[in-house]
């Protein structure tokens, strides 16, 4: 299967620790974006990288979240010392240099207890 | 920023029937997506639209671009059971990627 892959689907922890995700793009796609879903909302700009670029970032993403993509290829999202707030689904999503047209993964489901 | 409206945010409708959603931004987009998420699951990109005024269909679904840049449209015609899910409007506006998301229509199909 080629497309967007996050690990783990699931993860639970507790208040204060912390945790990371991992997207691996669709092969070739050197965009490669994150994005924040809670229950009812639409998806949420975390930040979005071209290459190994970092080129937007969110007033979202605050100093406990750190994102990395060191080779241009998978990336990963840090959330340090979690709190409850932090409880969402995050995907990931990957496109073209040229196209406009990102496409998601199934997201880590993050539940903070 | 840039601020989508996405209506209706729910409906049920029977089986069959068509049913049409919109999205409005308070700003100019250069592309509009439609995407389809299943409980649990990402998006699934549905149509993308690059043009004002474009019209474009997959299958029974047909998405314009509306000709100010500032607003879309979702049809679906005749729908089935497995059309039930969240349906988000999506722009992004020209010079960038970022996309910005509606809050989605919640449609239900009652068989």
């Amino acid at each position: 299967d080629t497309g967007v892959s996050q690990d783990p689907r699931h993860k639970i922890t507790k208040r204060g620790q912390n945790v990371t995700f991992r997207c691996d793009p669709i092969s070739e796609h050197n965009r490669l974006y994150w994005y924040r879903q809670t229950l009812g909302q639409g998806p949420e700009f975390l930040t979005y990288f071209q290459n190994e670029a970092q080129l937007e970032k969110s007033r979202l993403l605050s100093d406990r979240f750190s994102a990395e993509r060191p080779k241009g290829s998978f990336s990963t999202l840090e959330i340090q010392r979690t709190e409850q707030g932090d409880s969402a689904m995050y995907l990931c999503a990957s496109s073209s240099a040229g196209g406009t047209e990102a496409f998601f993964g199934q997201g880590t489901r993050l539940t903070v207890v | 920023g840039q601020q989508l409206n996405q209506s209706p945010q729910s409906m049920f409708i029977q089986e069959g029937e068509d049913v049409s959603m919109n999205c409005t931004s308070s700003s100019i987009f250069n592309t509009w997506l439609w995407y389809k998420q299943d409980p649990g699951e990402g998006p699934v990109l549905l149509i993308a639209l690059y043009k004002a005024g474009e019209l474009t269909s997959n299958g029974r679904l047909t998405a314009q671009f509306g000709i100010t840049r500032k607003d879309s449209f979702l049809n679906i015609s005749a729908s089935i059971p497995s059309d039930v899910g969240i349906y988000f409007c999506a722009g992004q506006p020209g010079g960038y990627q970022k996309v910005t998301f509606g809050i989605g229509t919640k449609l239900q199909v009652i068989p």
